[in-house]
């Protein structure tokens, strides 16, 4: 069973630039999640999609950050325009079931 | 506020050492905890732990939950280099599916 995977691995971007992440989950995992790490702090929730149906966007810091599941496939998170603030590792995670989670190596998003 | 916090932050062992990490949370509404260690990338789930009292173990590693007290420990016996990692430590929410993180435990392991 292939993995979550996100990609890019790394981004670094000018402040004030759009940078867009992509998540594709597990094969048939309805489920997909949305976390993020600011240097020095922990692991935040950002947002939870069932299917294609955001569920739960209540960790969404401020409105450039734009979330979207096409399909109830793979997801893409979309940072526009970026403050430096914004850098961190980003994760995604997938699960069918409610404690299946299975994460992503994560995008390191630098924004100088 | 929900929260879960980690004790120590980091920590320094000699192979073949035990280590006992520590994870206490308060949470409105608590589903599960669970353990994850972190390498180089992705999390990588552990144990989860629902009721209290009952020890998992897999390998060298065990954890208990005391919902009463509301912590968890993670035990690690005879160290070995690849334990160097960083453990982390989630509760599941009850309502939404959705995992509070504790800062992390950094463990390095010394040959």
């Amino acid at each position: 069973e292939a993995g979550v995977t996100q990609f890019p691995s790394h981004s670094v971007i000018e402040k004030g630039q759009t940078v867009t992440l992509r998540c594709d989950p597990i094969s048939g995992h309805d489920n997909l999640y949305w976390y993020r790490r600011v240097m020095g702090k922990e692991i935040k929730f950002l947002l939870h999609f069932v299917k294609e149906s955001k569920q739960d966007e209540s960790g969404m810091p401020n409105n450039r950050f734009l979330a979207e599941r096409t399909g109830g496939t793979y997801s893409t998170l979309k940072v526009q325009p970026a403050e430096l603030e914004d850098s961190g590792v980003y994760f995604c995670a997938s699960s069918q079931v409610h404690y299946g989670y299975t994460f992503g190596s994560g995008t390191r998003l630098t924004v100088v | 506020e929900d929260k879960v916090v980690q004790s120590p932050l980091s920590l320094v062992v000699h192979e073949g050492d035990t280590v006992t990490l520590n994870c206490s949370y308060e949470v409105t509404n608590f589903r599960s905890l669970l353990w994850y260690k972190q390498e180089k990338k992705a999390p990588t789930f552990l144990f989860m732990l629902t009721s209290s009292g009952i020890e998992k173990k897999s390998g060298r590693l065990s954890s208990i939950l005391d919902k009463k007290e509301l912590f968890s420990i993670l035990n690690i016996t005879a160290t070995q280099t690849g334990d160097s990692a960083v453990y982390l430590c989630a509760v599941l929410m009850e309502y939404g599916n959705k995992l509070v993180f504790g800062a992390g435990t950094i463990l390095r392991v010394k040959s």
